[in-house]
């Protein structure tokens, strides 16, 4: 298996523009997550999936923020719109349902907002 | 808030040494621990992980000891390789949500 696939794995964009990034889960895995990593917050969850529904959007930051999960391969988190903040490197994550805790992580979004 | 705590942000080890690596977590429904490893420019991946039922959990190089009382655990590493070198996460769930500690980055010295 290919593991977690994000892109695109750098992304540098002027304020105020829209930004979107995608993830595609490992096969057979039925829970996405979405983390974000800063210098100042570390490792936060953002919002998660459970096949295809989102269960707990508590750690999105802003309405500016979004995400969906149009179906079980694909998911996208946007930003509209982006702020010199937002900066960060964004990860997604899946994990299976046999083994719900152990989360696989895809390599990352650096995101660069000037 | 912080629930997950790695209060050192690094660790210097000498290869064939043991490496020690302390979390501390102030949430006392947290039932399953992780350690995570994370090279420069990758995701993090999964190490090793202990269910709150146990107070050890042993794999190849790395043992997870796990004390409730105390809200501890750590992570041993022995003995230490120079491919150890990364940035190691300490995780806690009691749910399918995730709490990272900061992290403390482990360099192995040849």
């Amino acid at each position: 298996d290919a593991g977690v696939i994000q892109s695109p794995r750098h992304e540098v964009t002027e304020m105020g523009q829209e930004v979107t990034l995608r993830c595609k889960p490992i096969s057979g895995h039925d829970y996405l997550f979405w983390y974000r990593q800063t210098m100042m917050r570390g490792l936060e969850l953002l919002i998660y999936f459970n096949n295809n529904v989102p269960i707990d959007d508590s750690g999105m930051p802003e309405d500016r923020f979004s995400a969906k999960m149009p179906n079980a391969s694909f998911s996208n988190l946007k930003i509209q719109p982006s702020e010199p903040r937002d900066s960060a490197v964004y990860f997604c994550a899946s994990s299976s349902p046999l083994k719900r805790d152990e989360q696989f992580f895809g390599p990352g979004t650096r995101l660069t907002v000037l | 808030d912080q629930q997950v705590k790695q209060n050192s942000p690094s660790l210097s080890v000498q290869e064939g040494r043991i490496s020690i690596l302390n979390c501390d977590y102030t949430n006392s429904m947290f039932d399953y621990f992780l350690w995570y490893k994370k090279y420069p420019a990758e995701g993090p991946t999964f190490l090793i992980s202990i269910s709150s039922i146990k107070d050890k959990n042993e794999d190849g190089r790395f043992t997870v000891f796990l004390n409730k009382s105390a809200k501890h655990l750590s992570l041993h590493i022995v003995p230490s390789q120079p491919g150890d070198s990364a940035v190691y996460f300490c995780a806690a769930t009691n749910d399918y949500k995730l709490s990272f500690g900061a992290g403390t980055t482990v360099t192995v010295r040849a």
